[in-house]
C-alpha cells in the first residue's frame, strides 16, 4: 500500500489552456474523491467516483471541469479553458467501503496538485 | 448546509504546552469526524476519525473528543513540540445522498515555539 498518489505535483499554465490531472488512489479503494482548496480555507468538495461511475458532482464543478474513473481505477480531472479563478490545490482522496476490506469512510488524501493559472 | 468552524484560526505556544483546538458543526446528523494535519503546500494526513457512535479517540500525544448532539469536537495535545507547528483542519462526513463527503473547517494554524 503506497498511499494515494497524484501528478504533476506543480502545473503552471496560461490562461485558456487545457490541463489534466491525474490520481492513484490506494489499491481496492472503491471510492475516490476530488476537493479544491484555495489559500486560507479548506479544501471543498468537488466531486466522487463509486468505482467507475461518477456519483455526485459540486455545483463548483463547472461545465469547465470534467473527471472520469475509468475501470474504477486512477482518475483524472480536466479543466478546460482555463481561468485565473482556478487556481487552486486539488486534492484526491480514496476509500474503503465494503468488499474484501472492513469498510470505512475514512478518507485518504494524496499530495495534492498545485494550480497556478497565469 | 452544514457548516464546520474552527476556533482559533491560529495559536502560537512555547514548546511543552498541552493544547486543545476546537472544531464546531451546525448539523448534528453526522457519520463520522476527522482531524487532519497539513503541513504548508502540502496534502492532508489523517490523525484521528472518530465515528458517531463514539465518544474520543487517542493517538499517541493526540485525543479528540466528539459531543454530537452539541455540535463540538475537541483535538488535545499534549506535551506539544515545534515538529507539531502545521495547520490542523476538522471535517465531519455527512451522509447525505451517499457520497459520505467531507465538509472542512478553515483549520487552526499551530506554531509550536522552541
Amino acid at each position: 500500500d503506497t498511499g494515494v498518489s497524484q501528478d504533476p505535483r506543480h502545473k503552471i499554465t496560461k490562461r485558456g489552456q487545457n490541463v489534466t490531472f491525474r490520481c492513484d488512489p490506494i489499491s481496492e479503494h472503491n471510492r475516490l474523491y476530488w476537493y479544491r482548496q484555495t489559500l486560507g480555507q479548506g479544501p471543498e468538495f468537488l466531486t466522487y467516483f463509486q468505482n467507475e461511475a461518477q456519483l455526485e458532482k459540486s455545483r463548483l464543478l463547472s461545465d469547465r471541469f470534467s473527471a472520469e474513473r475509468p475501470k474504477g481505477s486512477f482518475s483524472t480531472l480536466e479543466i478546460q479553458r482555463t481561468e485565473q479563478g482556478d487556481s487552486a490545490m486539488y486534492l484526491c482522496a480514496s476509500s474503503a467501503t465494503g468488499g474484501k476490506i472492513t469498510p470505512s469512510y475514512e478518507q485518504y488524501f494524496g499530495p495534492g496538485t498545485r494550480l497556478t493559472v497565469t | 448546509k452544514q457548516e464546520v468552524t474552527q476556533i482559533p484560526a491560529a495559536l502560537s505556544v512555547p514548546e511543552g504546552e498541552n493544547l486543545v483546538l476546537n472544531c464546531s458543526f451546525t448539523d448534528s446528523a453526522i457519520y463520522n469526524l476527522q482531524w487532519f494535519r497539513q503541513d504548508p503546500g502540502k496534502g492532508l494526513t489523517s490523525l484521528l476519525l472518530i465515528q458517531s457512535s463514539q465518544r474520543e479517540q487517542t493517538s499517541g500525544r493526540l485525543n479528540a473528543s466528539l459531543d454530537k448532539s452539541s455540535g463540538r469536537s475537541t483535538l488535545y495535545i499534549a506535551a506539544s513540540q515545534p515538529g507539531d507547528s502545521a495547520t490542523y483542519l476538522c471535517a465531519v462526513t455527512d451522509p447525505g445522498a451517499g457520497s459520505y463527503q467531507l465538509t472542512f473547517g478553515k483549520g487552526t494554524k499551530l506554531s509550536v515555539i522552541p
